[in-house]
């Protein structure tokens, strides 16, 4: 079965660091282009990171410097530490795979796993 | 990096035709996707790469791009259509992805 499961969400502090994972089966994440979406509670859809086939990796500006996409071709997982934790950083946080064609085109994504900063 | 503008709101009445746009400069470049999420779930693409629908996605939904605007199309809007409905693309960078603020679509 083609599916993402991510994990590692939970409760941290401002400041804090937390590392989600999401792994993939029934495809190869070293072979699409693979994001990190976030969705805030009530809000809409924001983009946060991408890692293309070749390894190059962008971030949205509200996390550039501070979170940090990687993928372990061996565990076909894909991972996003997060550091310097805020409270705007608080959301449902999907992974998506975006295929071959265009890394904006997410024809799968996870469950999501929820991040609540807060003290 | 650009953004991307949907109106917040849309209705439409059971059976009639509905459209839902997004407007951006990268449009220009990068043809939009459309992505359909009901409270609780996952996004789901109901739209990519110039009008192709996943498999299970119903031929209703349909889309165009014209300029800077990509429009999403669901003729003869059925009650389970209801849900909101985001836009995104490559911003003008091209390293980049941007979503647009999504839309709600009431089906009444």
């Amino acid at each position: 079965e083609v599916q993402l499961v991510e994990s590692g969400g939970g409760l941290i502090q401002p400041g804090g660091s937390l590392r989600l994972s999401c792994a993939a089966s029934g495809f190869t994440v070293s072979s699409n282009y693979m994001s990190w979406v976030r969705q805030a509670p009530g809000k809409g859809l924001e983009w946060v990171s991408v890692i293309y086939m070749g390894g190059s990796t962008y971030y949205a500006d509200s996390v550039k410097g501070r979170f940090t996409i990687s993928r372990d071709n061996s565990k076909n997982t894909l991972y996003l530490q997060m550091n310097s934790l805020r409270a705007d950083d608080t959301a449902v946080y999907y992974c998506a795979n975006g295929g071959w064609i265009q890394p904006h085109y997410f024809d799968l994504w996870g469950q999501g796993t929820l991040v609540t900063v807060s003290s | 990096s650009s953004e991307l503008t949907q109106d917040p709101a849309v209705s439409v009445a059971l059976g009639q035709t509905v459209r839902i746009t997004c407007q951006g400069d990268s449009l220009r470049n990068y043809y939009a996707s459309w992505y359909q999420q009901k409270p609780g779930q996952a996004p789901v693409l109901v739209i990519y790469n110039q009008n192709s629908r996943p498999s299970g996605i119903p031929d209703r939904f349909s889309d165009s791009t014209s300029g800077n605007t990509a429009s999403l199309t669901i003729a003869g809007a059925q009650a389970e259509d209801e849900a909101d409905y985001y836009c995104n693309s490559r911003d003008t960078s091209g390293n980049h992805v941007v979503f647009g603020g999504g839309t709600k679509l009431t089906v009444l």
